[in-house]
């Protein structure tokens, strides 16, 4: 069975400071991965994804994600977070059809 | 142009009654999803319908949970003789998907439901 596991429940990090928001994942074949982001009173929004190619894949907003298949993480990252980057970020995964396991979440707390 | 909405966005019910929730996804998108966020926690699968195939109901956690969807066009997720435990944010996403492809989900804002 397909999982995914976000192990921090929070980060802080301060703003223009790197950040990092980690996600591990476990399918069998192969993982298409998504990151999306939900703002308070916003609805979830898509950030970014990896489906094949490049390990490095660019989204919106700055934010970056490297999928690493020996280890099966796809960490989020930003090279200098932003105040406005305080959102609650979840790690998704999809193998085989279309159901799609969300990871339970990160809240990102960017200090100014 | 339009996104998915949800109706109605928030719901309160007695324990033990019916309720519908409905979902208009984006216009020509085949993939409508169902998920479930109770607070302060991740988002559950509930069901996929995609285009004319069978949905996936792996995610729908009793039979009081059912849903159905007019062709490429609205959902409606079903709760019968609901319980507090289903008391929750549920969620609804669309996506253009074709026979091989990963594209993104576009969600919904929502419909908060509180059982009392």
């Amino acid at each position: 069975a397909q999982s995914v596991a976000q192990p921090e429940d929070q980060v802080n990090v301060a703003e223009g400071n790197p950040l990092t928001v980690k996600c591990t994942y476990s399918v069998s074949g192969n993982p298409y991965l998504f990151w999306y982001v939900q703002y308070p009173n916003r609805g979830l929004q898509f950030l970014l994804k990896y489906i094949t190619g490049d390990n490095l894949v660019k989204g919106s907003y700055g934010f970056e994600a490297e999928f690493n298949k020996s280890q099966t993480s796809f960490h989020l990252k930003k090279p200098s977070a932003l105040v406005s980057d305080s959102a609650l970020y979840f790690c998704a995964v999809r193998a085989g059809g279309f159901k799609t396991i969300f990871g339970a979440g990160t809240r990102l707390f960017v200090k100014a | 142009g339009a996104g998915v909405s949800q109706s109605p966005s928030n719901k309160v019910t007695e324990k033990g009654k019916d309720v519908e929730l409905r979902c208009d996804p984006i216009s020509g998108h085949t993939a409508l999803y169902w998920y479930r966020q109770r607070l302060g926690q991740g988002l559950e699968f509930l069901i996929y319908f995609q285009g004319n195939s069978a949905p996936d109901k792996s995610g729908l956690p009793s039979d009081r949970f059912s849903a159905e969807r007019t062709g490429e066009s609205v959902s409606t997720l079903t709760i019968q003789r609901t319980q507090q435990e289903d008391s929750a944010v549920y969620l609804c996403a669309s996506s253009f998907e074709l026979a091989v492809s990963y594209n993104e989900q576009f969600f919904g804002p929502g419909t908060r439901l509180t059982v009392l």
